[in-house]
């Protein structure tokens, strides 16, 4: 059980072009999901966390007009790389919590790897 | 502020050996620790996680400690496997967030 999928899980595209990646709860609600960014060789950084129906609460340095979220159901959350650059390729990585409380653990995705030519 | 530090970065051993990988952090007020495995290129794998009232979990090879007031976990794995290379992160929830550390990238030669 606690099954996250995220797609897609590699993605290619030119610089200026706008990216969604997609993270499913397959198994359970997800009453919040949070988003992190990876570079190489280094630990996961916490972007974003999202409730399900309210706005998402970015961390600080994280522009939220460029990473814009959406957590329109229990089942499904979105990240959209608007106008992206290269600077913005990275291995982005979803979690999934389900219930109420921080006690409850977070169900990662698989990752999604976008490389901006 | 919540850091979390890994030692060692990276560690290469040979099949068999027993290890312990380090993870401290400066905040107390934990609400639990996870031990992660990633594998290259992949998503988090959850190994252990302990709450914030234990000192240990285990889960067959894998033993992982939890001293709260010092600050300090060590996961220990027992008779290494060249499967078992990966690159393993500990996270701490705090404030209501995963606060992870830099990893320790394991190597297991065969």
């Amino acid at each position: 059980g606690a099954v996250v999928s995220q797609h897609p899980s590699w993605v290619i595209c030119k610089s200026g072009t706008s990216v969604k990646i997609e993270c499913r709860s397959l198994d359970f609600q997800a009453t919040t999901m949070f988003w992190y960014r990876q570079f190489p060789k280094q630990s996961l950084m916490l972007m974003a966390t999202s409730n399900e129906g309210s706005k998402a609460t970015y961390e600080q340095g994280v522009e939220k007009d460029k990473f814009l979220i959406n957590h329109a159901s229990l089942t499904l959350s979105t990240l959209t790389v608007t106008s992206a650059h290269p600077e913005d390729s990275s291995f982005y990585i979803c979690s999934a919590r389900g219930g109420q409380g921080e006690g409850q653990p977070q169900h990662f995705g698989d990752g999604t790897r976008l490389s901006i030519l | 502020k919540q850091e979390v530090t890994q030692i060692p970065a990276a560690l290469s051993v040979p099949e068999g050996e027993n290890l312990v990988l380090n993870c401290s952090f400066t905040d107390s007020a934990i609400y639990n620790l996870q031990w992660f495995r990633q594998d290259p290129g992949k998503g988090l794998t959850s190994l252990l996680l302990i709450q914030s009232s234990q000192r240990e979990q285990t889960s067959g090879r894998l033993n992982a400690s939890l001293d709260k007031s010092s600050g300090r976990s060590t996961l220990y794995i027992a008779a290494s496997q060249p499967g078992d290379s990966a690159t393993y992160l500990c996270a701490v929830t705090w404030g209501g967030k995963l606060i992870f550390g830099q990893g320790t990238e394991l190597s297991v030669k065969p």
